[in-house]
C-alpha cells in the first residue's frame, strides 16, 4: 500500500538554528498537508500544498511540494523552543483517507 | 473557534471489554474519521464515515469495530472485544466539505485506550 516516510525521524537543535523535514510518498500525491503535534497533544493542520513545486511560507516556516508530486518539506528559520513537536506530513490515500507519514519529533534547547 | 471534543480523554479496561469512544464533531461538518496512534507512532486512519454510512476503512478496522452517530451531534466508536493491542490514543476527526480528502481535517484531543 501507499507508503510515506519522514526523514529525519528526530532532531534535537538549539534554538536560532535551522529545522528541515523531508516527507517521501511511493506514489503521486494530488496534494500533501502538514501537520504539527505537540507532546501530549493532537494534530493540528498547518498547511496544504497542491500545485507541482509550490512554495508557501508562514512566517518562519517553509513548505514545498516537489515538482513530481511525490514528495514535500517543511523548513523552520531560527527555530524557537515553541516549535518543540512532532510534525507530519499526509497525503490522500483514497477518496477520504489521510496517509500520515512516519513524522519527525523536533526537541529545541533554550 | 469551534471545535472536535472528545470523551473521555483516558479510559482503563479489561482485554475483552467493551468500549465505547466519543466524539462531538464540529457542528456543521459532514464528515467524520476515526484515527488511532500508538505511543510515538504515526497517526493511522481507521475508519470515515457519511450520511450515516461508512465511507471508507482500513485494514485496521475489522469486525470488532463500528461506529454510529447515535444522534444529531455525537459520533462513535466501539470496540466490541478489546485485545492489549488496542491500546492507543484515538482521535475522531472532522471536515466541512464533500468529503475529498482536500479539505482540512480538524482533529478533535484524544482518547487515551489502555488496555490492560
Amino acid at each position: 500500500g501507499q507508503q510515506v516516510m519522514q526523514i529525519p525521524q528526530y532532531q534535537h537543535v538549539q534554538e536560532g538554528e535551522d529545522f528541515t523535514t523531508y516527507c517521501n510518498s511511493s506514489t503521486t500525491l494530488s496534494n500533501i498537508q502538514w501537520y504539527k503535534q505537540r507532546p501530549g497533544g493532537h494534530p493540528v493542520f498547518l498547511i496544504q500544498l497542491v500545485k507541482s513545486g509550490e512554495v508557501k511560507k508562514q512566517k518562519r516556516l517553509t513548505f514545498q511540494f516537489g515538482e513530481a508530486k511525490k514528495n514535500s518539506s517543511l523548513h523552520i528559520t531560527a527555530t524557537q523552543t515553541t516549535d518543540v513537536g512532532t510534525y507530519f506530513c499526509a497525503g490522500p490515500g483514497g477518496f477520504q483517507k489521510l496517509v500520515f507519514g512516519t513524522g519527525t519529533r523536533l526537541l529545541v534547547s533554550p | 473557534e469551534p471545535e472536535v471534543t472528545q470523551t473521555p480523554s483516558h479510559q482503563v479496561t479489561q482485554m475483552g471489554q467493551e468500549v465505547i469512544l466519543r466524539c462531538v464533531p464540529i457542528s456543521n461538518h459532514l464528515y467524520f474519521y476515526w484515527y488511532r496512534q500508538i505511543l510515538g507512532q504515526k497517526v493511522e486512519f481507521l475508519v470515515s464515515f457519511y450520511n450515516n454510512e461508512i465511507s471508507e476503512k482500513s485494514e485496521i478496522f475489522d469486525d470488532q469495530f463500528s461506529v454510529e452517530r447515535p444522534d444529531g451531534s455525537n459520533f462513535t466508536l466501539k470496540i466490541r472485544s478489546t485485545k492489549l493491542e488496542d491500546s492507543a490514543m484515538y482521535f475522531c476527526a472532522s471536515t466541512l466539505g464533500a468529503g475529498w480528502s482536500t479539505d482540512t481535517q480538524y482533529f478533535g484531543p484524544g482518547t487515551r485506550l489502555t488496555v490492560l
